[in-house]
């Protein structure tokens, strides 16, 4: 069950920049860090920012995030058309005891 | 590299047990917690639960009742099994390193049917 909420969808054309949204409640993201992950279908998802801003090694600093209260960020700037995936925002939950996930935004590159 | 690799039996009846086994290669096993998410396009992306190498398990408390988490510090594997399976359970389930996940397995589809 998807707790964190995203747009389903964003666009952009080559070049451009695509910012997605990640709304969360003070049990996760307003207490916890926040990861994002990019999944291209029929794949395993890809961690592409972890601990709200920070890049594992070999991401593009083409992506970056932030996170502000109970709400966090993706960006993505001069947009290619392999960053075409859905892209997920997660964050450890303290009901749960567990990380949640959003919703999934897709991104298509036009 | 990390890389996590998965494996079970992917077609299961409605009152099963799903079996899953996850191994760990191209870095440490110890100091990690080991998860498994499972994705299906009516839920999205759920959290199933995680274990550690000294045995400590977390349970998503939702489906705490029906699961068992296992692991073999020898092999650098860890394994789900999920009891009493209902077509509720159908999903693509990932292993994953950390409580968050960090790196992924390839998932492995799963269809309860009779």
């Amino acid at each position: 069950q998807s707790v964190l909420t995203q747009p389903p969808s964003a666009s952009g054309t080559p070049g451009q920049r695509v910012t997605i949204s990640c709304s969360g409640s003070s049990s996760n993201i307003g207490s916890n860090t926040v990861n994002w992950y990019q999944q291209v279908p029929g794949t395993a998802p890809r961690l592409v920012i972890y601990s709200n801003y920070q890049r594992p090694s070999g991401v593009p600093d083409r992506f970056s995030g932030s996170k502000s209260g109970t709400s966090a960020s993706l960006a993505i700037s001069g947009l290619q058309s392999e960053d075409e995936a859905d892209y997920f925002c997660a964050a450890s939950d303290d009901t749960l005891n567990g990380p949640v996930f959003g919703t999934g935004t897709r991104v298509t590159v036009l | 590299q990390v890389q996590l690799h998965q494996w079970g039996a992917g077609l299961l009846q409605p009152s099963e047990t799903l079996s899953l086994t996850c191994a760990v290669s191209g870095g440490f096993f110890t100091g990690y917690f080991w998860s498994w998410v499972r994705q299906s396009p009516g839920k999205g992306l759920e959290w199933i639960g995680e274990i550690n190498h000294g045995g400590t398990t977390h349970f998503n408390p939702s489906l705490k009742s029906r699961i068992t988490l296992s692991i073999d510090t020898s092999k650098n594997q860890f394994s789900l099994n999920l009891r009493s399976l209902t077509a509720a359970d159908t999903a693509v389930y990932y292993c994953a390193r950390g409580h968050m996940g960090d790196y992924w397995g390839q998932g492995t589809p799963v269809t309860v049917s009779s």
